[in-house]
C-alpha cells in the first residue's frame, strides 16, 4: 500500500527555536497534504492543507506565521513551527492522497507522527 | 461538514465480536463513511470505509443503513492487539480532494 513517512519521529527542542517536521509521500504523488496537530488522549485536529506550488490552506484559529508550511514538490510538504513553546508540544502527523485518485471515495494515508517536545 | 458521534469508550473479552456504531446524520450524497485504527504514538490507519449496505475485508465489515445516517463498524474475534483508539470519519470532498475531519473516536479496550 502507499506509504507516507515523516521526519524525525521525535523531537525535543528549546523554547523560541524553529523546528522543522517532514512529511514525503514514498510512493506516490500527492498534490495535497494535510497536517494535523494531536494533543494527549485528544482526537486529531487539522491544522492545514498543504497545496503544492501554492500557500497553504489554515484551519481558523491555527497562526499561518507560527506554523510555516512548504509544499514544494508533489512528494514533499514540510511544517515549520517557529518560535516554538512549550504549548506547542504535541504529536504532529501528516496525511495525503495521491494525485488523480483524490475524492471521496480515497482513502488517506498517514505518515507516523512526529512527537515534538518543546523545553 | 458532517459530524459524526461514537461512543468515547468500549471494553471487550478477547475473542469477541466487537461493534462500533457512529451516528452521521448530516452525511452529504456523495459522502463515503471512513473507519481508522490509531494505537498510542501512531499515525491512524485504514481499516474499511464504505457509502452504503455492507463491505467486508479481511479485519473489518461495515454495516450501513439505508438512510446512511449512521453505520457501525464490526471486528470478528478481537484480539489483545486490537486495543486501540477507532476513528469513524465522514470523507469530505474539499475543492477536489479529501478532507478528513477527525471526530472524538472510540477507545476500545480489549481484555484477556
Amino acid at each position: 500500500g502507499a506509504v507516507v513517512s515523516q521526519h524525525p519521529s521525535w523531537v525535543i527542542c528549546k523554547s523560541g527555536t524553529s523546528v522543522k517536521i517532514e512529511c514525503r509521500s514514498l510512493d506516490f504523488q500527492a498534490t495535497t497534504m494535510f497536517w494535523y496537530r494531536q494533543f494527549p488522549k485528544q482526537s486529531l485536529m487539522l491544522m492545514a492543507t498543504s497545496n503544492e506550488g501554492s500557500k497553504a490552506t489554515y484551519e481558523q484559529g491555527v497562526e499561518k506565521d507560527k506554523f510555516l508550511i512548504n509544499h514544494a514538490s508533489l512528494t514533499l510538504s514540510t511544517l515549520t513551527v517557529t518560535s516554538a513553546h512549550p504549548e506547542d508540544s504535541s504529536f504532529y502527523i501528516c496525511s495525503a492522497a495521491p494525485a488523480g485518485r483524490a475524492g471521496r471515495d480515497t482513502e488517506a494515508f498517514f505518515g507516523q507522527g512526529t512527537r515534538l517536545t518543546v523545553v | 461538514l458532517a459530524k459524526t458521534t461514537q461512543p468515547i469508550s468500549m471494553d471487550s473479552y478477547e475473542g469477541q465480536e466487537v461493534n462500533i456504531t457512529c451516528s452521521h446524520n448530516n452525511i452529504a450524497t456523495n459522502d463515503y463513511i471512513t473507519w481508522y485504527q490509531q494505537f498510542p504514538s501512531q499515525g491512524p490507519r485504514f481499516i474499511i470505509q464504505g457509502y452504503k449496505t455492507k463491505v467486508t475485508n479481511e479485519v473489518a465489515s461495515l454495516f450501513i443503513p439505508a438512510d446512511r445516517k449512521s453505520s457501525t463498524l464490526s471486528l470478528p474475534r478481537v484480539s489483545l492487539s486490537d486495543t486501540a483508539v477507532y476513528y469513524c470519519l465522514v470523507v469530505v470532498n474539499s475543492g477536489g480532494y479529501q478532507k478528513v475531519t477527525f471526530g472524538t473516536g472510540t477507545k476500545l479496550q480489549v481484555i484477556p
